[in-house]
């Protein structure tokens, strides 16, 4: 079946360390995202690509980082720069097709947790 | 920039009855989309109801529509003969219309927790 798949479900890091959240989907989708969920705040944008090898910053990109080097993969890396990851991330990606409204499908999400 | 206001963070209602979750937005566009998602307890993100800024049909979805008032910036849901299995948190989210030079990202608002009770 077509979708994503966000791996692992769950995550923990120690202080200081580097972490990649995976996110693939065989959906054939161009565009994807990476968001942050905390308690109260919603969704927020972290980082999104419209095309392989290209990606843009979105509302709160400091402290992360992201590659597309593959349509199907974007990875997200946490690294010790970012003073408060403890949250639930979570990757869609959507299509092009008008026929679609550019819907974003999303994936089951990882829980960080800093230790 | 756009924003999007949930401005009720809870929300209950009685088994089989009707509620309204409201949503209101700011945007200087003209066409855009405007989408619920809902989040049950297994956090999986799922679209409920879409609505394309020029039409003027309220979007219906089975037991979901949607008000949508363009003048203004309203855009709210109502769940007929709720359900159980309603119980979430449900999203209001903007995003710019394909061609207007704008990017694909979604814009959400806050949330709202919606509570059955049997």
């Amino acid at each position: 079946d077509g979708g994503i798949t966000q791996s692992p479900k769950y995550l923990f890091r120690k202080e200081g360390q580097n972490v990649t959240l995976s996110c693939e989907q065989n959906l054939n989708h161009d565009a994807m995202y990476w968001y942050r969920q905390d308690p109260g705040q919603g969704l927020r944008l972290i980082y999104y690509s419209q095309i392989v090898n290209d990606f843009q910053k979105g509302d709160i990109a400091e402290g992360y980082s992201v590659s597309r080097e593959k349509k199907e993969s974007f990875p997200l890396t946490v690294t010790s720069a970012q003073k408060n990851p403890t949250a639930f991330y979570l990757c869609a990606s959507s299509g092009r097709t008008e026929s679609t409204y550019n819907e974003q499908f999303f994936g089951p999400g990882t829980r960080l947790t800093v230790l | 920039a756009q924003t999007v206001t949930q401005s009720q963070p809870e929300m209950s209602v009685q088994e089989a009855e009707t509620v309204t979750l409201s949503c209101t937005y700011d945007t200087s566009e003209s066409d855009y989309y405007l989408f619920w998602y809902k989040q049950p307890p297994s956090r999986q993100m799922i679209l409920v109801i879409r609505q394309e800024a020029y039409k003027q049909q309220n979007a219906t979805e089975n037991r979901f529509s949607v008000n949508f008032q363009k003048a203004a910036k309203s855009f709210s849901l109502k769940i007929s003969d709720s359900q159980l299995g309603d119980a979430a948190m449900y999203f209001c989210a903007y995003r710019s219309a394909p061609g207007t030079g704008a990017n694909s990202k979604l814009t959400f608002g806050k949330g709202i927790t919606l509570s059955v009770r049997p």
